[in-house]
C-alpha cells in the first residue's frame, strides 16, 4: 500500500464549478497535512495546511480532514482556468521529510 | 516570504561527469531536502539534512551524495552522472512541518 494515494486524474470541471480533490494516507500517526499546487514545469507551492479534524477555509479553498478515515480533501469553489494544475497531498508523519502523493491533475474548462 | 534558490534552472551534462546542484535558503530553517520528480513517479526524497554537517538518506540515495557545510546551503552531488538521472531536481527547506521549494533544476544527462 502506498503511503499517500491520490487519483492521478485528470479531473475535469467546468469554470465556476466546485473541484473536489481527495487523498488517503496510511500512517495513522500523521498529524499535519498540506496541499501543494504545482503548475506544469514549475515547483510545488504550498496553498493549504490543516492540523485537526474538520474543515479549514481560506478564500476559495477548503481543506477537510478525517483522521479516523485517514482521509484529507481539498475543495476549490468557483473554479477558474488558472486553477488548472497538479495538486499534491503531503501528510507530515514525523519523519522530518514530507511524503508526497503523486498528485491529481485538475483541468478547469472555460 | 521564504526564499529557496537553486543555482541553475536548466543543466545539460555528459554521462560520467560529476554534477553539483546548489541550494540556498534565507529563512534560517534547520531542515533541507533534495527531491527528484519524474512523470508517473511523483516526488521522491533523495537526501535530507536536519543540521549542519548532518544528513540522512531518503528513499533513493543511490548515485547521489550531499554536503551541508553552512546552515543556509545544501548541495546535491551526482558522483558520476548517468542518463537515468535525467530529471527535475527540487530543493526544499522546512521549519519542521511544511516545506518550501526552490524553482527546480531540470537536469538532462546526455
Amino acid at each position: 500500500q502506498k503511503e499517500v494515494e491520490q487519483n492521478s486524474g485528470p479531473l475535469s470541471v467546468p469554470e465556476g464549478a466546485i473541484a473536489s480533490l481527495n487523498c488517503t494516507y496510511s500512517d495513522r500517526g500523521s498529524q499535519s497535512f498540506f496541499w501543494y499546487r504545482q503548475y506544469s514545469g514549475k515547483s510545488p507551492e504550498l496553498i493549504m495546511s490543516i492540523y485537526s479534524n474538520g474543515d479549514k477555509e481560506d478564500g476559495r479553498f477548503t481543506a477537510q480532514l478525517n483522521k479516523a478515515s485517514q482521509y484529507v480533501s481539498l475543495l476549490i469553489r468557483d473554479s477558474q482556468p488558472s486553477d488548472s494544475a497538479t495538486y499534491l497531498c503531503a501528510p507530515y508523519t514525523g519523519r522530518r521529510a514530507l511524503t508526497f502523493g503523486s498528485g491529481t491533475r485538475l483541468q478547469v474548462q472555460p | 516570504d521564504v526564499k529557496v534558490t537553486q543555482s541553475s534552472r536548466y543543466l545539460v551534462k555528459r554521462t560520467g561527469e560529476k554534477v553539483f546542484l546548489e541550494c540556498v535558503q534565507d529563512m534560517d530553517h534547520e531542515n533541507m531536502f533534495w527531491y527528484r520528480q519524474d512523470p508517473g513517479l511523483g516526488l521522491r526524497l533523495i537526501y535530507f539534512s536536519y543540521d549542519v554537517k548532518m544528513k540522512e538518506k531518503g528513499d533513493i540515495p543511490e548515485g547521489y551524495s550531499v554536503s551541508r557545510e553552512k546552515k543556509e546551503r545544501f548541495s546535491l552531488i551526482l558522483e558520476s552522472a548517468s542518463t537515468n538521472q535525467t530529471s527535475m531536481y527540487l530543493c526544499a527547506s522546512s521549519n519542521g512541518y511544511e516545506a518550501f521549494f526552490g524553482q527546480g533544476t531540470r537536469l538532462t544527462v546526455v
